[in-house]
């Protein structure tokens, strides 16, 4: 059972490439989130999906786009990357609603724009 | 706006130790709050979950404790070890889509 999975695990793009993060989950999961980690600030919601075909914006969305168009996969998307996206980025899916229910995380990808 | 805030930012103590980590948030309206383990470099890993109408939960040598109240959670770990030595994060789920609002994390290093 792999769990949540992000693809790529590294990268480095130079200002104004654009390029996509994927994060699969196996786990039938219907929620699904992406979240930006950066030194002193913490853990960031960027846009999250409560189910196929919907998405939803986080607290920090600006410059990034998403797509869930299979249950499974939650795609993010960087149309012009700036150097402010340096970041890691963490994708996380939830089974279900109320408080029993706890998020599972993936093990991030390490993005450097120069 | 929810806000959750660590205290200490950072903790060292000698093996053998018993700790507390300190976590609190603004609005109570949340679903559950979690706490996390990252090891540098590393993906978050869930430690344990306390649901709204809990006020404590155990695992191992950790124990976790919720004042929905107060907005005040504790994480207690019992006869520390160096393997025990990473960020802790602490976070909760907010009502309506579930997202989750986390606080900057307590960095713990246990020596030897």
């Amino acid at each position: 059972n792999a769990g949540v999975t992000q693809t790529p695990k590294f990268r480095v793009l130079k200002t104004g490439q654009s390029m996509t993060l994927l994060c699969a989950q196996d786990m039938n999961h219907e929620y699904m989130y992406w979240y930006r980690q950066d030194p002193g600030m913490g853990l960031r919601l960027i846009h999250y999906s409560v189910g196929e075909g919907t998405t939803a914006k986080g607290e920090v969305p600006d410059g990034y786009n998403v797509s869930r168009l299979k249950k499974q996969n939650f795609l993010l998307g960087l149309e012009s990357a700036a150097p402010s996206q340096t970041s890691v980025y963490f994708c996380a899916s939830r089974s279900g609603t109320g408080g029993g229910y706890g998020y599972t995380f993936g093990s991030g990808t390490r993005l450097t724009v120069v | 706006k929810q806000e959750v805030t660590q205290i200490p930012a950072a903790l060292s103590v000698p093996e053998g130790e018993n700790l507390v980590l300190n976590c609190s948030f603004t609005d109570s309206a949340i679903y559950n709050l979690q706490w996390f383990r990252q090891d540098p470099g590393k993906g978050l890993t869930s430690l344990l979950l306390i649901q709204s109408s809990q006020r404590e939960q155990t695992s191992g040598r950790l124990n976790a404790s919720l004042d929905k109240s107060s907005g005040r959670s504790t994480l207690y770990i019992a006869a520390s070890q160096p393997g025990d030595s990473a960020t802790y994060l602490c976070a909760v789920m907010n009502s309506g889509y579930s997202t989750l609002t986390f606080g900057k994390g307590t960095m713990l290093l246990v020596s030897p």
